[in-house]
């Protein structure tokens, strides 16, 4: 069984640019986090989507934005980058909401570098 | 507002030893806690879940325990090898009445363990 997919690995940006991420949750899993994940502030809640629809909201600027699909594949867009969005981006699959008891299954993730 | 702590921040032991990682989380409204491993640069892959109602969970040489009163969870590493190096996270699920459900995990910032052949 396939795990959670997220594309690209790595990825150099310029300040100002944008970038869009990808995630692809295990088959059958219907809701997707992300997560950013800095040596100085650890993991951190972005957002979590379910049935394409936004269930919850971290603390972020809204230069951070996503969508989810139909076939629950997610992306998480972020505009207008700054230096201090240079992370490991994250994203968890689990079966969906009414069922959080179930087990996070994270995937590789996607180092961003702005430069 | 609920936060997790985890204590050490780095831990550097020899082979064989057995080790008790700490988690503690300030509220004890959770769905449950998840033990998680992180090798340098990549994801998260997950090593334990306990649910609120359940008390600890084994797998291999691994043991976690939950005491969700004091708000605190240990993972037990018995034998422990130079493979275990990387970093250990824990995570609870809040539980939030209002949003029935979030799948929103916060987590503590690691304790990086080093096992010494």
């Amino acid at each position: 069984k396939a795990g959670v997919t997220q594309t690209p690995r790595y990825l150099t940006k310029t300040r100002g640019q944008q970038v869009t991420l990808s995630c692809s949750p295990i088959s059958g899993h219907r809701s997707v986090s992300w997560y950013q994940q800095t040596p100085g502030q650890g993991l951190q809640f972005l957002f979590e989507y379910f049935s394409e629809t936004q269930r919850n909201k971290g603390n972020f600027p809204g230069r951070f934005s996503g969508r989810q699909f139909s076939n629950s594949r997610s992306e998480m867009n972020v505009s207008t980058l700054e230096l201090g969005d240079s992370a490991l981006y994250l994203c968890a699959s689990r079966r969906g909401p009414g069922q959080p008891n179930t087990e996070a299954f994270f995937g590789q993730g996607t180092r961003l570098t702005v430069v | 507002k609920q936060e997790v702590t985890q204590i050490p921040a780095a831990l550097s032991v020899p082979e064989g030893e057995n080790l008790v990682l700490n988690c503690s989380f300030t509220d004890s409204a959770i769905y449950n806690l998840q033990w998680f491993r992180q090798d340098p640069g990549k994801g998260l892959t997950s090593l334990l879940l306990i649910q609120s109602s359940q008390r600890e969970q084994t797998s291999g040489r691994l043991n976690a325990s939950l005491d969700k009163s004091s708000g605190r969870s240990t993972l037990y590493i018995a034998a422990s090898q130079p493979g275990d190096s990387a970093t250990y996270l824990c995570a609870v699920s809040p539980r939030i009445i209002t949003q029935g459900g979030s799948e929103k995990l916060v987590f503590g910032k690691g304790t990086k363990l080093t096992v010494n052949p």
